[in-house]
């Protein structure tokens, strides 16, 4: 099975902050690689699909990059919505395999 | 705007079943594969299992294998998952989702507000 590294666990940040999350796939998944968005008592929002595309509605300081192997998730200037948990996943064999998690907390 | 509401959800004893059933609406239901996903409480996700728009080809979690059963009547745009044996392990929110278009790369692109499956004694 194709396993997903996601870190940091939880981050730290203050609204205006760069944050950066990462996610180091064990093997190569292509462009089968995704980024999802939970709120507490919520149900997880896609935000960002093959890589670097943002899902619609999804406001553009959101950004993906990567390939193969290794993935990274930018918030380029935080916002106080964006407060939230990020999951990255992989689509590329099953099982669909998600990260463990990133709590963005200020 | 499509859409996927789940039902079914309740408290259950070890060893019991359930079943759970997603209504979907607003796209041709047939036409793509739909997934459900758990989170336990305080967790993350953990994929549960997957099924083809035909129903042909089915896949799960190991976690999960000889116990749940996914299932699909594309006549009533509705998705089933079957919880047989169950386990406290298997305490959680359960989510129906929906694959995106071809372009998404098998991204789930619709999620529904999910439904809590407690197994307790």
């Amino acid at each position: 099975d194709i396993q997903l590294t996601q870190s940091p666990p939880s981050l730290y940040a203050s609204v205006g902050d760069r944050v950066t999350i990462t996610c180091r796939a064990s093997q190569n998944i292509d462009t089968y690689f995704h980024w999802y968005q939970q709120k507490p008592g919520k149900a997880p929002k896609l935000l960002i699909y093959a890589v670097s595309h943002l899902e619609s509605g999804v406001p553009s300081r959101f950004s993906g990059s990567g390939s193969g192997t290794d993935f990274t998730l930018t918030i380029s200037s935080l916002q106080p919505e964006d407060f939230a948990t990020y999951y990255c996943q992989q689509t590329y064999s099953t099982p669909y395999i998600f990260g463990q998690g990133t709590k963005l907390e200020i | 705007e499509e859409q996927v509401v789940e039902s079914g959800g309740g408290f259950v004893q070890p060893g019991g079943s359930l079943t759970l059933s997603c209504a979907a609406s607003g796209f041709n239901f047939h036409i793509f594969s739909m997934n459900w996903v758990r989170q336990a409480p305080g967790k993350g996700l953990e994929w549960v299992s997957n099924l083809s728009g035909s129903g042909r080809n089915t896949y799960y979690a190991d976690s999960v294998k000889g116990r749940f059963t996914i299932s699909r009547d594309n006549s009533k745009n509705m998705l089933y998952l079957q919880l047989n044996s169950l386990r406290l392990e298997d305490t959680a929110i359960y989510y129906c989702a929906k694959v995106g278009a071809r372009w998404t790369y098998d991204a789930f692109a619709v999620w529904g507000q999910g439904t809590m499956v407690t197994v307790s004694s």
